[in-house]
């Protein structure tokens, strides 16, 4: 069975800062990998998603992540956040096919100051 | 741009009654899935659905839940006897095409006491 960690709980940035939020997890196989936002009061949306190919991901809003197979990594990255992104961020993975269910992650909380 | 639905937006219920969530998932998707969430944790699978049967499902979906497609439109989860512990926010998501993206509804809180 898979699972997903995310190492920060709780992250406060100022406004302009560069983010990057961790997320690594268990699977032998072949992964799909996924960041979802949920701002406040709404619902899950996705950010970007990673099946095959280039390991570099952009997603919407100017996020990216990086995944890195031998550490078992999909790290979640802004060069420079704003009040907007204030909002609950998952990592979630499924495996090995794409129409399998979501395992989530516990989600970070990202708190952007103006 | 197509969405997922969810009615009610809160339900709040007495411990044993029945509850029905219902999710309209975007039309021309094939894959249905049932998520919860219950406050302070992460986001738990229950159940997936297609071809009109259940797929796959985890340990928390026992006897007391259901689901059905009874109209090709909607989606339902039904809790036979609700207990304290079903209290959460309850997520339905449809995926279509190759894209395999899930679609996420906003979500039914349940409120059971």
């Amino acid at each position: 069975a898979q699972s997903v960690s995310q190492h920060n709980h709780h992250v406060i940035l100022s406004e302009a800062a560069s983010l990057e939020l961790g997320c690594n997890y268990s699977y032998g196989g072949t992964v799909n990998l996924f960041w979802y936002v949920q701002y406040p009061g709404q619902h899950l949306q996705l950010l970007l998603k990673y099946f095959s190919g280039d390991p570099l991901v952009k997603g919407i809003k100017g996020f990216e992540a990086e995944f890195i197979k031998s550490k078992f990594s999909f790290n979640l990255r802004k060069p420079s956040v704003q009040w907007s992104d204030t909002a609950e961020y998952f990592c979630a993975v499924n495996a090995p096919r794409g129409y399998q269910k979501v395992t989530f992650g516990t989600g970070t909380k990202l708190q952007v100051i103006p | 741009e197509p969405e997922v639905t969810q009615t009610p937006s809160h339900q709040v219920t007495q411990m044993g009654q029945e509850v029905i969530l219902r999710c309209v998932p975007i039309s021309n998707h094939l894959y249905f899935y049932w998520y919860r969430q219950i406050l302070g944790q992460k986001v738990e699978f229950l159940v997936s659905f297609y071809n009109n049967e259940i797929s796959e499902k985890s340990e928390i979906f026992d006897d007391q839940f259901s689901v059905e497609r009874p109209d090709g439109s909607n989606f339902t989860l039904k809790i036979r006897s609700t207990k304290l512990e079903d209290s959460a926010m309850y997520f339905c998501a449809s995926l279509g095409g190759r894209t395999y993206e899930q679609y996420f509804g906003p979500g039914t809180r349940l409120t059971v006491t």
